[in-house]
């Protein structure tokens, strides 16, 4: 399984565009990279995944360079509300017999 | 998205005691179903995986005659702590697999405590 590595923590203010990349080195072919986003005493919350280059949604982009070993999670304009622990992981389809391993993720705190 | 609930959400015991935790994905037939738990200012450790009709995979370290998972359909998962200890108490929270698309979507969690 590949390993994760991620920024423990980052500060932000409203309204500015956030950048958490997570590294991992050993990604193998099969890997999807999936973000999550979990609040206090909650489930995590899917936000975005992707295989390679860009994806994007209505919350958030995904980048992924070439070569896959690392992916960089975007957010525009975070607001208040956006301040929680985003987890990136990387695994195999889960329906094909990959398990969703956490790393320590990122705890990103929103300032007025 | 699917909807996955977790039944109770909160729940205090007496030490020794038994609880019973249940997953249902309301939406969706789950064909796989992922138990993890999670500890204050900690990430989640995946405890096992399970799928339906099917003994539950359990991570290294994880006592599977204590925290017994049963998958007996599409829909439900249960986990059951038997002879629960104050050193059980956390967040359990359990993931339930769209076996279409592979997609992964988390219940609500449950908090135990174990007076």
């Amino acid at each position: 399984l590949a390993k994760t590595t991620q920024p423990i923590s980052m500060d932000s203010y409203e309204g500015q565009e956030v950048n958490i990349t997570c590294s991992h080195n050993n990604i193998a072919t099969n890997d999807y990279i999936t973000w999550y986003q979990q609040f206090p005493s909650q489930g995590p919350r899917f936000i975005i995944q992707g295989y390679k280059t860009k994806v994007t949604n209505e919350v958030a982009s995904l980048f992924i360079p070439a070569d896959r070993k690392s992916s960089t999670l975007s957010l525009p304009r975070v607001s208040l509300s956006d301040t929680a622990v985003y987890y990136c992981l990387v695994g195999d389809r889960y329906n094909q017999g990959g398990k969703l391993i956490f790393g320590q993720g990122t705890e990103l705190s929103v300032k007025p | 998205g699917a909807v996955v609930s977790q039944h109770p959400s909160r729940v205090i015991c007496k030490s020794g005691t038994s609880v019973k935790i249940e997953c249902r994905s309301l939406d969706f037939q789950a064909t796989t179903m992922f138990w993890y738990r999670q500890f204050p200012k900690q990430s989640l450790m995946l405890m096992a995986t399970s799928n339906e009709g099917s003994k539950a995979t359990y991570e290294q370290g994880v006592e599977k005659d204590k925290f017994l998972i049963n998958h007996a359909s599409l829909t439900l998962s249960t986990l059951t702590v038997t002879s629960a200890h104050p050193e059980d108490s956390s967040f359990y929270i359990c993931g339930g697999v769209f076996g279409n698309t592979g997609e992964l979507f988390f219940g609500e969690g449950s908090r135990l405590t174990v007076l």
